[in-house]
């Protein structure tokens, strides 16, 4: 069972305007969220987290937001660079055991 | 600082043959974690271990795979008698602590079976 999913597998976005990336989750028990960037090829990079005690967490162009009531986080990026295109993935992890789950991912393409 | 380091990058075996990955986490790492993601697949965790301990291998398929992580040394994810469905990118992660940290990932092993 999918305890964590993006249900969009793909998103466009012009360079200079917002990506807003969606990620929702089922388990009330994840308390720690991540968001990792992928480039084809490569593993998985860091990008930024948040914990259940913030409902916002911003790092230069990258900002996640935690909504706990509705299971729901979302990654924005503003503005947007053709640099930015990548395979983004949620992840959450909390006290329910031992791993980080993590969506299917979003595939971003910033047209320049 | 090295990062995460996985070997090889890319692996060809036969259908019948045996795998052997290999993973070297980040220095002060002592908890790694291992993924697998099939073509136009997320991230599907397989098994998290600590030195000598295997701590949650759920997501490990019961036959064929096995993994370890040694006092000395890589952690190495073990395939046996390898089969075409094997054929996908696995991923090794490692983190300081087991909670409210990010993971580090190494650039993966590309396993094809012909």
């Amino acid at each position: 069972d999918q305890q964590v999913k993006q249900n969009s597998p793909s998103l466009s976005v012009q360079e200079g305007r917002i990506s807003i990336l969606n990620c929702d989750y089922t388990n009330s028990m994840f308390d720690y969220f991540l968001w990792y960037k992928k480039y084809p090829a490569e593993g998985p990079t860091f990008l930024i987290s948040i914990s259940s005690i913030k409902d916002k967490n911003e790092d230069g162009r990258f900002t996640v937001f935690l909504n706990k009531s509705a299971k729901h986080l979302s990654l924005h990026i503003v503005p947007s660079q053709p640099g930015d295109s990548a395979v983004y993935f949620c992840a959450a992890s909390g006290n329910t055991g031992n791993q980080f789950y993590f969506g299917t991912g979003t595939s971003l393409t910033v047209i320049p | 600082n090295a990062g995460v380091m996985q070997n090889p990058r890319h692996l060809v075996r036969r259908r019948g043959q045996e795998a052997r990955l290999r993973c070297s986490p980040m220095k002060g790492h002592s908890h790694v974690y291992w993924y697998r993601q099939l073509p136009e697949e997320g991230l599907k965790f397989m098994v998290y271990l600590q030195k000598e301990n295997i701590i949650d291998e759920s997501g490990m398929p019961k036959e064929r795979f096995s993994a370890e992580f040694p006092k000395e040394g890589p952690s190495i994810l073990r395939i046996q008698q390898v089969v075409r469905g094997d054929s996908a990118a696995y991923f090794c992660a490692s983190s300081p602590i087991s909670r409210n940290t990010e993971a580090f990932f190494g650039q993966g092993t590309r396993l094809t079976v012909v």
